[in-house]
């Protein structure tokens, strides 16, 4: 079966620190993609970043980037200097081959930065 | 540069009634997809429609639910006699003909409450 996980269901942080956000996979397929989308309180999901499973090197977009371990399917999203408008839910998710879209989801960590 | 429009955002039915979301993609984009997210848990897919075809409707219950994209016009997910269980957020995405990114289009939700 092809699952997501997100082992972490709330996290904090302080405003201008760091956060990593956990998020393991389980799939048999060798070529996929893998997401992580913001969904802020007014609800509209927002992508994040991806990554492409054939990629060695990890995707990187300003303050967010991504540890991606194959071997271990992992997928950790870091944020660095957080920010008030990072609070919100993420979820991890990823497609199986170019071209499809049943996106499997995770079940979202939500994050809250402080002030 | 609208994104995906949905509507209404919130809508309460008393169980037995019809239920019906409606869902405007981007502006180019012919590939619709509904999920279904429950409380604490991440979005499940439903359906994938393009206009005037239902390509797959898998994640659908088989009964009560339908869900179409005419030609003119937004998609439409229906659901018919609505129980307490059906109370989610119900959500649209759209993509470009070809997904060469993975990427999808979120609308902010529909949330559904069975009373």
């Amino acid at each position: 079966a092809q699952t997501v996980t997100q082992s972490q269901p709330e996290m904090s942080v302080q405003e201008a620190e760091t956060v990593t956000l956990s998020c393991t996979y389980d799939t048999s397929e060798n070529n996929y993609y893998l997401f992580w989308y913001k969904q802020p309180p007014s609800r509209q999901m927002i992508l994040v970043i991806r990554q492409e499973a054939y990629k060695q090197q990890n995707a990187t977009e300003n303050r967010f980037s991504v540890n991606f371990q194959k071997a271990a399917k992992s997928f950790s999203l870091k944020i660095s200097d957080s920010q008030l408008g990072d609070t919100a839910m993420y979820f991890c998710a990823f497609i199986t081959g170019a071209g499809t879209y049943k996106y499997i989801f995770g079940t979202g960590t939500r994050l809250k930065v402080l002030a | 540069n609208a994104g995906v429009m949905q509507n209404p955002r919130h809508l309460v039915r008393r169980r037995g009634q019809e239920a019906r979301l409606r869902c405007s993609p981007v502006k180019g984009h012919s590939h619709v997809y509904w999920y279904r997210q429950l409380p604490e848990e991440g979005l499940k897919f439903m359906v994938y429609l393009q206009k005037e075809n239902i390509i797959d409707e898998s994640g659908m219950p088989k009964e009560r639910f339908s869900a179409e994209f005419p030609k003119e016009g937004p998609s439409i997910l229906r659901i018919q006699q609505v129980v307490r269980g059906d109370s989610a957020a119900y959500f649209c995405a759209s993509s470009p003909g070809q997904m060469n990114t993975g990427e999808l289009f979120f609308g902010e939700g529909s949330r559904l409450t069975v009373l």
